[in-house]
């Protein structure tokens, strides 16, 4: 079975300063891992993927996640935090067969300017 | 990039009738669509699977019976919510998947009142 876990349901940081969501994954098989971002009233939008390729993945925004296979994680980071990028972030893991996608609980990101 | 057209947006309904949501993908073939609901300050939860020409697999807990999902192409899945109640008032949103290792790609999402 998959899981996912998002630590920390709200994260706060100043404009300028590092983002730093945190996701650990549980897996049975090689995972495919994503990070989402979604706006108020809007659908999901694909931030980044991992699948098996390069560990460190950089997605659109400036944002970016390290696959770490040894702690079991996929943390996104942006080294500066925008006003822009204050939204819900969602991590999600697959087996990569189409059939089920797992999310995480979501972490709402707060810039203060 | 792939794009998933949702629609309506929004929609208000009176208790007793049903809604129907389309969600359809705009430049790919979607193999596989997903309907998910998403409760105020919450994570989506996965509904159904449906895969073009056969019947949704629905999630436990969901009643297919009130959800009717219907995957008619490659391209359109609908999501009927019969005699809708103010409990079903939520957030849903869709997603599709072209290839076995891509990404879903999601919907604009449909805000459902029910009044």
């Amino acid at each position: 079975a998959q899981s996912v876990t998002q630590l920390g349901s709200h994260v706060s940081v100043s404009e300028g300063a590092l983002v730093l969501l945190r996701c650990n994954y549980s897996s049975s098989v090689p995972p495919y891992l994503f990070w989402y971002v979604q706006y108020p009233n809007q659908g999901l939008q694909l931030l980044l993927k991992y699948t098996s390729a390069a560990t460190l993945v950089k997605g659109i925004n400036g944002f970016e996640a390290e696959f770490k296979k040894s702690e079991t994680s996929f943390h996104l980071t942006k080294p500066s935090a925008h006003m822009s990028d204050a939204a819900e972030y969602f991590c999600a893991v697959s087996e990569g067969t189409g059939n089920q996608f797992y999310f995480g609980t979501g972490t709402s990101l707060t810039v203060i300017p | 990039g792939a794009v998933v057209s949702q629609h309506p947006s929004r929609v208000i309904c009176k208790s007793g009738t049903s809604v129907k949501i389309e969600c359809r993908s705009l430049d790919f073939q979607a193999t596989t669509m997903f309907w998910y609901r998403q409760f105020p300050k919450k994570s989506l939860m996965l509904m159904a699977t449906s895969n073009e020409g056969s019947k949704a697999t629905y999630e436990q807990g969901v009643e297919k019976d009130k959800f009717l999902i219907n995957h008619a192409s490659l391209t359109l899945s609908t999501l009927t919510v019969t005699s809708a109640h103010p409990e079903d008032s939520s957030f849903y949103i869709c997603s599709a998947i072209e290839l076995s290792d891509s990404p879903l790609h999601f919907g604009n999402g449909t805000r459902l009142t029910v009044t």
